[in-house]
């Protein structure tokens, strides 16, 4: 079945340590984003690509950074974790810019 | 003018009622209005979404009620069953071409 698959589901590490999420995705689709959902509230776009074009969010911090090496494959970087950035992680694709969107399982994040 | 305000924030039902789940849009440019169910610890799946020249789409137990003049929807989840239990966010976007603007979630639980 096509799908978008996130590794690992779960993540742990240190305030500070450099931290690195992935997506893969069956779908073939142009549009890769990421999200960020906190407890108990809606999932946060933090950014997307358009096939290789990067779309960063006005308010995402520096500390988050993305990669697509391919058309399947994209990466969530977290340079400094911080307490503020545990959270569940999200990836999402798209045949077309903001067109109806697939989200993968996530991956819960926890900074200790 | 870009929020998409839901309501209510948690809802409890019993198995066979009928969960009415309701969210307030300022901006008229929105045209896509989709519905997102997530179950803890998944990604978010669409469920069924609506465009504002319908008032009304139906998609097996789940009903998406549009009021374009009262810039108002509502999804409705007939004969609830416990496994309906999730949190459901209503959304908007322009023309399936901006970011979705997701509502605050509304946690439903339906009990046996």
């Amino acid at each position: 079945d096509a799908m978008v698959i996130q590794n690992p589901r779960y993540q742990v590490t240190q305030f500070g340590k450099p931290v690195t999420l992935s997506c893969s995705q069956t779908l073939n689709h142009n549009v890769m984003y990421w999200y960020q959902q906190k407890s108990s509230q809606a999932p946060k776009l933090l950014f997307h690509y358009y096939d290789k074009d990067f779309n960063n969010e006005a308010d995402t911090p520096d500390n988050f950074q993305s990669r697509r090496p391919n058309t399947s494959f994209c990466f969530l970087d977290i340079r400094s974790p911080g307490l503020g950035d545990a959270a569940m992680y999200l990836c999402a694709t798209s045949k077309r810019l903001y067109n109806e969107q697939f989200f993968g399982p996530g991956t819960r994040l926890t900074v200790l | 003018q870009q929020q998409v305000k839901q309501s209510p924030q948690s809802l409890i039902v019993q198995k066979g009622g009928i969960p009415i789940i309701n969210c307030a849009y300022e901006n008229t440019a929105f045209d896509y209005f989709p519905w997102y169910q997530q179950f803890p610890g998944k990604g978010p799946a669409l469920l069924i979404a609506i465009r504002p020249d319908v008032s009304e789409k139906k998609e097996g137990r789940f009903t998406i009620s549009f009021n374009k003049s009262a810039k108002q929807f509502s999804l409705h989840i007939m004969d609830s069953q416990p496994g309906d239990s999730a949190t459901y966010f209503c959304a908007a976007s322009i023309n399936q071409g901006g970011k979705l603007i997701f509502g605050q979630g509304t946690e439903l639980s339906v009990k046996p």
